[in-house]
């Protein structure tokens, strides 16, 4: 079974904070999700990696920046954390155009 | 229009009921397509994979139509432990995308 990992399942922040969430998978899989999901507006893309030391910007990217420096790894930084980040995130791995495999989520409020 | 829709839900039934959700999508290349189960407060999980006509797993089966553009979803003799909510997911396969585009979902609640 693929197993995909996340730092934490809670997380309280103040405003203005830096914040790293952390996701490990045990797959090998070559690429790498990080996802917000809101009431409402379903998942939403943040970034996406498809190798070690490769990023790519998906739909919402502003205020967030990543990091992969080793294949099972994806970090996802808030570099000053705002309010409106206030959300569930969900990393996800997979392989090649296939099916992809979530993390537990990890619900972040920032205050 | 948006590139994933779905019905908008929720869809309330007793236990026993068949249902059906339907979801359209609007890139007439998109070679494969999911569907996932979300419980609330819960991660997506993947619930069946539809890369040809269509897909049969127990009590649930994925039907797809390339021409009309859509994807069904029925399940069988629902149980209470189908309330969840079901997300289509699509991957629009241009060139070596590896992004999967997603539903807002439908919410069933399976009733005693």
């Amino acid at each position: 079974d693929v197993k995909v990992t996340q730092s934490s399942r809670y997380l309280v922040k103040r405003t203005g904070e830096k914040v790293f969430l952390e996701c490990v998978q045990d797959m090998d899989h070559e690429n790498m999700f990080w996802y917000r999901q809101d009431p409402g507006l379903g998942l939403r893309l943040i970034y996406f990696s498809y190798d070690v030391k490769m990023k790519e910007k998906g739909d919402i990217p502003e205020g967030y920046s990543v990091s992969r420096e080793k294949k099972e790894r994806f970090s996802l930084i808030l570099e000053s954390a705002s309010t409106n980040q206030t959300s569930m995130y969900l990393c996800a791995s997979s392989e090649g155009v296939h099916e992809q495999y979530f993390g537990p989520g990890t619900r972040l409020t920032v205050t | 229009r948006k590139e994933v829709e779905q019905d908008p839900g929720p869809f309330n039934v007793p236990e026993g009921a068949t249902v059906a959700f339907n979801c359209t999508y609007s890139n007439s290349a998109s070679q494969s397509f999911f569907w996932y189960r979300q419980d609330c407060r819960k991660e997506p999980k993947l619930l069946m994979s539809v890369y040809s006509s269509g897909n049969e797993d127990g009590r649930f089966t994925a039907q797809l139509n390339r021409a009309s553009q859509y994807i069904s979803l029925l399940i069988r003799d629902s149980k209470l432990s189908d309330s969840a909510t079901y997300l289509c997911v699509v991957n629009p396969n241009a060139g070596n995308n590896r992004k999967l585009i997603w539903g807002l979902g439908t919410s069933l609640a399976v009733n005693p």
